[in-house]
């Protein structure tokens, strides 16, 4: 069965510094890939998603993630945290007509 | 404005009473899904439909119902079955999927609050 999990509920980070969020998939096929974030009590707004090609994929306010076939993962990125990142975030994958979600990561930025 | 609107965004509820979440959306979506999130567990998916007056089970249907009468609306009814209903509900939508019927990115509405008291 497809599955996706994130192995770390919160992080924390200092603003400015870098960021990485784990994601690791199940999945027979190739998979297609996406990256969510929820602001508290919202819904949920795409990053960035993977469906073929450049193994490496840009998003929306300066987020990226990288596709590694060989790790099951789609690990989010980004160089230099801001405030205003504070945010849940999702991996999800692509399962037939569905998306399967991981349980998500919660970011806590310190100044 | 294209988008996708959840009413109310706080529902409070007596247990034993039936209560209906409403989602609309204007992005002539065809398939539209009802999700479930509860803090820790990410988003597990109620129902979904893909077509008018059709639609299909999730993973955690059971204590909820949902009707497609027409495109853009999509309203899941929270029944008296439901043992534990206070949650917070989100509706997404999408184009059909790609070729091969692989999904598509999903939108999400705002989100409904549900509360049993």
């Amino acid at each position: 069965a497809q599955s996706v999990t994130q192995p770390d509920i919160h992080i924390t980070v200092s603003e400015g510094a870098s960021l990485e969020l784990r994601c690791n998939y199940s999945y027979g096929a190739t998979p297609y890939l996406f990256w969510y974030v929820q602001s508290p009590g919202q819904g949920l707004q795409l990053l960035l998603k993977y469906f073929s090609g450049d193994t490496l994929v840009q998003g929306i306010k300066g987020f990226e993630a990288e596709f590694k076939r060989s790790q099951s993962s789609f690990n989010l990125r980004k160089p230099s945290v801001h405030w205003s990142d504070a945010a849940e975030y999702f991996c999800a994958v692509g399962a037939g007509n569905k998306l399967v979600f991981g349980a998500g990561t919660i970011l806590r930025v310190k100044s | 404005d294209g988008g996708i609107t959840q009413s109310p965004k706080y529902l409070f509820r007596k247990e034993g009473q039936n209560v209906t979440l409403s989602c609309e959306q204007n992005l002539n979506h065809d398939a539209m899904y009802w999700y479930r999130q509860d803090p820790g567990q990410g988003l597990r998916l109620i129902y979904y439909s893909q077509i008018v007056n059709d639609f299909q089970k999730g993973d955690i249907a059971e204590g909820y119902s949902v009707s497609r009468e027409k495109k853009e609306s999509f309203p899941l009814t929270v029944t008296s079955a439901q043992k534990n209903p206070t949650a917070f509900y989100l509706c997404a939508s999408s184009i059909l999927g790609l070729a091969g019927g692989r999904p598509d990115t999903q939108y999400f509405g705002p989100g409904t609050r549900l509360t049993v008291l």
